[in-house]
């Protein structure tokens, strides 16, 4: 069975705080792909990184930074310098195996506030 | 623009009454799915079509029907089987037999209040 675990429900930080984001997952699987996702208001899943299980390769895009370690099982997500642009529900989730066909696990979620 | 299309982004429906959530895509995909969102709660998978003409039930399919008739379409069906069917639903898609290689899409949601 797989289980992600997104232990933060909420956080609330001021404008140019750095904040991240703590995702544990659980699969028997050894190929396994990790994702996050973004929810802003408007509801709409936003596509934001994916991994796969063979590469630990820390990965930054622009202000986001996600940082992969298999010995604990985490896939945490960091954002540097936060925007008001950034308040969202964020997910990670897990597919497991190399099977056909994909089916998602998802975090509850963490509910990102950031105030000017 | 390619993308999934839901609607409607609102409905609302008597107890009792089985209501139909539309979801489009022009993606190209061959697999297409349907989540639930609770308040608080990560999505939880209800239904997957993997080809045209075939469909798995997820983790919580009891009150709910899909066909898939078109590659484009995957229509869910809110039966009045459902205990407890006011959530946000949310359709996605992704190319078949890909694994976790490639992301799911997801569409902008419906959101269902039952009155």
């Amino acid at each position: 069975a797989q289980k992600v675990t997104q232990a933060q429900t909420e956080i609330s930080v001021v404008e140019k705080e750095d904040v991240t984001l703590d995702c544990v997952y659980e699969t028997r699987d050894t190929t396994y792909y990790l994702f996050w996702y973004k929810q802003p208001p408007s509801g709409e899943l936003v596509f934001l990184i994916r991994r796969n299980s063979f590469d630990e390769q820390n990965e930054i895009s622009g202000r986001y930074s996600w940082n992969f370690q298999k010995s604990t099982s985490s896939f945490n997500f960091t954002i540097t310098a936060s925007q008001v642009v950034d308040s969202a529900v964020y997910f990670c989730a897990l597919i497991g195996g190399e099977s056909g066909y994909s089916t998602l696990t998802f975090g509850k979620g963490t509910m990102l506030l950031v105030s000017p | 623009d390619g993308g999934i299309t839901q609607s409607p982004k609102y409905l609302f429906r008597k107890e009792g009454q089985n209501v139909t959530l539309s979801c489009e895509q022009n993606l190209n995909h061959d697999a297409m799915y349907w989540y639930r969102q609770d308040p608080g709660q990560g999505l939880r998978l209800i239904y997957y079509s993997q080809i045209v003409n075939d469909f798995q039930k997820g983790d919580i399919a009891e009150g709910y029907s899909v066909s898939r008739e078109k590659k484009e379409s995957f229509p869910l069906t809110v039966t009045s089987a459902q205990k407890n069917p006011t959530a946000f639903y949310l359709c996605a898609s992704s190319p078949r037999g890909s694994g976790g290689r490639n992301e799911q899409f997801f569409g902008p949601g419906t959101r269902l209040t039952v009155l």
